[in-house]
């Protein structure tokens, strides 16, 4: 059974500049979870997505969005990157809602603004 | 809100040995916690899932036990070898658990086995 993929592996982008990030889960996962990394702050939860819906949001800033497909793929954005942006943004599935269930990650997206 | 502690941050031991990591966190109503461990530059790996229900749980070598009572868990690693070498992750629930959440993460124990 093939894991949770995420798309690219490695960007760079410059300030100012709107990044899309992708994950594809587990096949038959519905919950799909980023998670944003940083050495000073750790892992930090963004937002879960559940059948195409958001259903929890963590405290970060609006230019942090995301979305999710009717075949549970989702996607990330982040508009008007700044400096403090860069890290390792990682995606978490689970069959059931991401309170209550085993997660699984992706190896991951390297994001380094410039 | 849930915070999760780690101790130590870093531990270093020979080839061999059994050891101890350990876990805590604030609020006692979590649903599960869960274990995982990090390579260098990579995801994290699942290693042991906890449901509230349960004290502990095995795999292999590998051993997690949760008192909830006293907000702790620790992970037990027998027989530790140099590929056991990673950052180790505990995290529970945001918030209620059991539905709609994220996790909080402790800031890890990086372990290195020494050949």
């Amino acid at each position: 059974k093939a894991g949770v993929t995420q798309t690219p592996r490695y960007l760079i982008k410059t300030r100012g500049q709107q990044v899309t990030l992708s994950c594809s889960p587990i096949s038959g996962h519905r919950s799909v979870s980023w998670y944003q990394q940083t050495p000073g702050q750790g892992l930090q939860f963004l937002f879960e997505y559940f059948s195409e819906t958001q259903r929890n949001k963590g405290n970060f800033p609006g230019r942090f969005s995301g979305r999710q497909f009717s075949n549970s793929r989702s996607e990330m954005n982040v508009s008007t990157l700044e400096l403090g942006d860069s890290a390792l943004y990682l995606c978490a599935s689970s069959h059931l809602l991401a309170g209550g269930d085993e997660q699984f990650f992706g190896p991951g997206t390297r994001l380094t603004v410039l | 809100k849930q915070e999760v502690t780690q101790i130590p941050a870093a531990l270093s031991v020979p080839e061999g040995e059994n050891l101890v990591l350990n876990c805590s966190f604030t609020d006692s109503a979590i649903y599960n916690l869960q274990w995982f461990r990090q390579d260098p530059g990579k995801g994290l790996t699942s290693l042991l899932l906890i449901q509230s229900s349960q004290r502990e749980q095995t795999s292999g070598r590998l051993n997690a036990s949760l008192d909830k009572s006293s907000g702790r868990s620790t992970l037990y690693i027998a027989a530790s070898q140099p590929g056991d070498s990673a950052t180790y992750l505990c995290a529970v629930p945001l918030y209620s658990g059991g539905g709609a959440d994220g996790l909080t993460f402790g800031k890890g124990t990086h372990l290195i086995i020494q050949p």
